[in-house]
């Protein structure tokens, strides 16, 4: 059973830059795993941030970007604000299913 | 502007069954391959089943295969999620999610909550 990995919490500075990651339990992450970005805050549905490793949805700033890095993807914010304290969740896709990651609670402090 | 709007939750007993549904508005319903994903109380998110534009491939989560069965009705723009022999663990919030380019999931609707309990 294949586990998705993300840092569970992760702090930036307002203005700061942040990256999270996500990884697997067994191999590396690659554009052949599509991954995919997502926020969501407290009794919100989740927002699409990122699709197919680095493409920004609609709507969505460019201070977000997707990468992948080393053998994981990863969600950079530059110039972080206050509105993005929220989770990120990655979402990788494996041929007939498809496997969220545990999330990432960032706080902007 | 594309909208998807749940309906169905609501509390039922353990080994009970449960239709959810979800109606699709502002885009092309039949083009777009279709989503379910669960979120429990406090718990991360976890992708539950997908449905092919034209219905003709389903996938599951190992947990819910045998007892939940995903199905759309393309002449009424909507997604069913038929959900038997629930189990407390069944429990969260439902999200009628719809697919996109890069296999991932584009637009979420506000989701339904389902509840097993005694």
């Amino acid at each position: 059973q294949t586990v998705v990995t993300q840092e569970p919490s992760f702090s930036v500075s307002p203005g700061g830059t942040v990256t999270l990651t996500c990884g697997m339990n067994s191999g590396s992450v690659s554009t052949s795993f599509y991954p995919s970005w997502y926020q969501q805050t407290p009794g919100q549905p989740p927002r699409t941030l990122i699709y197919n490793t680095n493409t920004r949805s609609s709507g969505v700033p460019d201070r977000f970007s997707g990468s992948i890095l080393g053998n994981k993807a990863a969600l950079t914010i530059t110039g972080a604000q206050a509105d993005d304290e929220s989770d990120y969740y990655c979402l990788l896709h494996f041929d007939t299913v498809w496997v969220f990651g545990g999330g990432t609670k960032l706080t902007v402090l | 502007q594309e909208q998807m709007v749940e309906s169905g939750g609501g509390v039922v007993q353990p080994g009970r069954s449960l239709r959810l549904s979800c109606a699709a508005s502002g885009f092309t319903f039949s083009s777009h391959g279709m989503h379910w994903v669960r979120q429990a109380p406090g718990k991360g998110l976890e992708w539950v089943a997908v449905i092919w534009y034209d219905g003709s491939n389903k996938y599951y989560r190992d947990s819910v295969k045998g007892r939940f069965t995903v199905s759309r009705d393309n002449s009424k723009n909507t997604l069913y999620l038929q959900m038997n022999s629930l189990r407390a663990d069944d429990t969260g919030v439902y999200y009628c999610a719809r697919a996109g380019g890069g296999n991932a999931i584009h637009y979420w609707g506000q989701g339904t909550l389902v509840t097993v309990s005694s």
